[in-house]
């Protein structure tokens, strides 16, 4: 079992500011690190995954770093907009599957 | 192409009750996983399918059987449902270092 937290647990931000969020992981026999957005009554979409130690990610105004060697990557939200209210979870590559954190709450308030 | 079709969305079970959960994929995947997502609790695996005939336990595989029919399906049955599986069950598929895709989830409530 690989040992993956997230903080914070839950955070509100007004429409416009911009957020960022972390994941921190074991960084040793390291395969793979997912970010996922997952809205309520939906199932979980990815957003990214990253293999490479540096590997950074944008899709539209989130973006991704990584950082393997001391097992942490944050996740970054441009501009933040109501839509973009969701739980953000990581998740890390096991040997069989993924070990998630508990996710980041995101409320973004209008 | 459907992706990961999941049913039931919901079902409420009085104890000792069984059901199955259903997964079906057409994306051709070998890997499947049952996950139960409790609150303030990540996505916990039940059990994986590495492969069609294949079947390993996961993190909390307690009270659960699977079965992997063939490549498409993977079922979840639950034998004797108790309230500790109050849960909502997600089955998801992944290729090795690509992104998993999950089906729509089971509100699942044991009273």
């Amino acid at each position: 079992i690989l040992n993956v937290e997230q903080s914070p647990q839950s955070l509100h931000v007004q429409e416009g500011d911009s957020t960022n969020f972390t994941c921190s992981f074991p960084s040793s026999n390291f395969y793979a690190l997912h970010w996922y957005r997952w809205e309520t009554a939906k199932s979980p979409e990815a957003l990214f995954v990253m293999t490479l130690n540096g590997d950074e990610k944008k899709k539209g105004r989130i973006s991704a770093t990584l950082n393997t060697k001391e097992g942490y990557s944050y996740l970054y939200i441009k501009g933040s907009q109501p839509e973009d209210s969701a739980t953000y979870l990581c998740a890390q590559t096991g040997a069989n599957n993924l070990f998630f954190g508990t996710g980041t709450r995101l409320t973004v308030i209008p | 192409n459907a992706g990961v079709t999941q049913t039931p969305k919901f079902q409420v079970l009085k104890t000792g009750q069984s059901m199955t959960l259903q997964c079906a994929q057409d994306m051709n995947h070998n890997s499947m996983y049952w996950y139960r997502q409790d609150p303030g609790m990540g996505l916990r695996l039940i059990y994986y399918s590495a492969s069609e005939g294949t079947t390993d336990k996961g993190e909390v595989p307690n009270g659960y059987n699977v079965s992997r029919l063939n490549k498409r399906e993977f079922s979840l049955r639950l034998e004797s449902a108790a309230p500790s599986q109050t849960s909502v069950y997600f089955c998801g598929l992944q290729g090795m270092n690509t992104e998993a895709f999950f089906g729509q989830g089971t509100r699942l409530t044991v009273v």
